[in-house]
């Protein structure tokens, strides 16, 4: 069964602090893997990897792919209480569709000031 | 923001009852997602359409059904409500080309709740 697996589930950190989310996969029809923040209701895209080891960034945000090993992660330097949400990880998966998300259960941070 | 519109925001419904919710996708994009996201829980894919037909489907009952218009927008019908059903339902358009689908981008979603 195809699955997507976070980790640390939940997170408390000062602001200022680095953080790094982990994202690791089982899915046989991967095509490429997606971050998202979602703070009230819609998630908002982040990146989409589909190579391994190249890194893309976003201001203070950043995620590298390991497509051996399966698995990303994303890291955020100098935390701000804004960036307190849920930050999702997808694998666009192409079995069966032309692509479906398979999400994770997300990793909750909490930025404290 | 995305372009992509959901109606209504909120939704209170029993059990026994039918829903329909609406989608309307970013300009430009031909593929409409379904996703249902139980609280604490990642979205689930409930099923996709594209050029108004069924294009894929996840691990969700019959009782789930939708719709594609020719203008890419989209309706998720539920029959027969569940307690179960109670969730925030998310759409996701995006834009199928060739062999390769680009980007999902998210509708701020309807909350249900079942009672």
């Amino acid at each position: 069964e195809d699955k997507v697996v976070q980790s640390p589930l939940s997170l408390v950190v000062h602001e200022g602090d680095t953080v790094t989310l982990n994202c690791s996969y089982e899915v046989t029809n991967f095509r490429s893997l997606l971050w998202y923040k979602q703070e009230k209701k819609a998630p908002t895209f982040l990146f989409m990897l589909t190579s391994s080891g190249i890194e893309k960034k976003s201001g203070r945000l950043s995620s590298i792919l390991d497509k051996k090993e399966l698995f990303s992660i994303l890291n955020i330097t100098a935390t701000q209480t804004g960036d307190s949400a849920v930050y999702l990880c997808a694998v666009l998966n192409y079995g069966g569709s032309q692509g479906n998300l398979i999400f994770g259960k997300g990793t909750k941070l909490s930025v404290k000031p | 923001e995305t372009g992509v519109t959901q109606s209504p925001t909120h939704l209170i419904k029993t059990r026994g009852q039918q829903v329909t919710l609406r989608c309307s996708s970013q300009s430009g994009h031909n593929t409409v997602s379904w996703y249902q996201q139980a609280l604490g829980q990642g979205p689930q894919f409930i099923f996709q359409y594209y050029r108004e037909e069924e294009n894929g489907r996840g691990n969700f009952p019959p009782r789930f059904s939708g719709l594609q218009f020719p203008n890419y927008s989209s309706e998720l019908n539920v029959n027969a409500l569940e307690l179960d059903d109670s969730a925030l339902y998310l759409c996701a358009s995006s834009r199928f080309q060739g062999t390769t689908q680009e980007t999902q981008y998210f509708g701020p979603g309807t909350r249900l709740l079942v009672l």
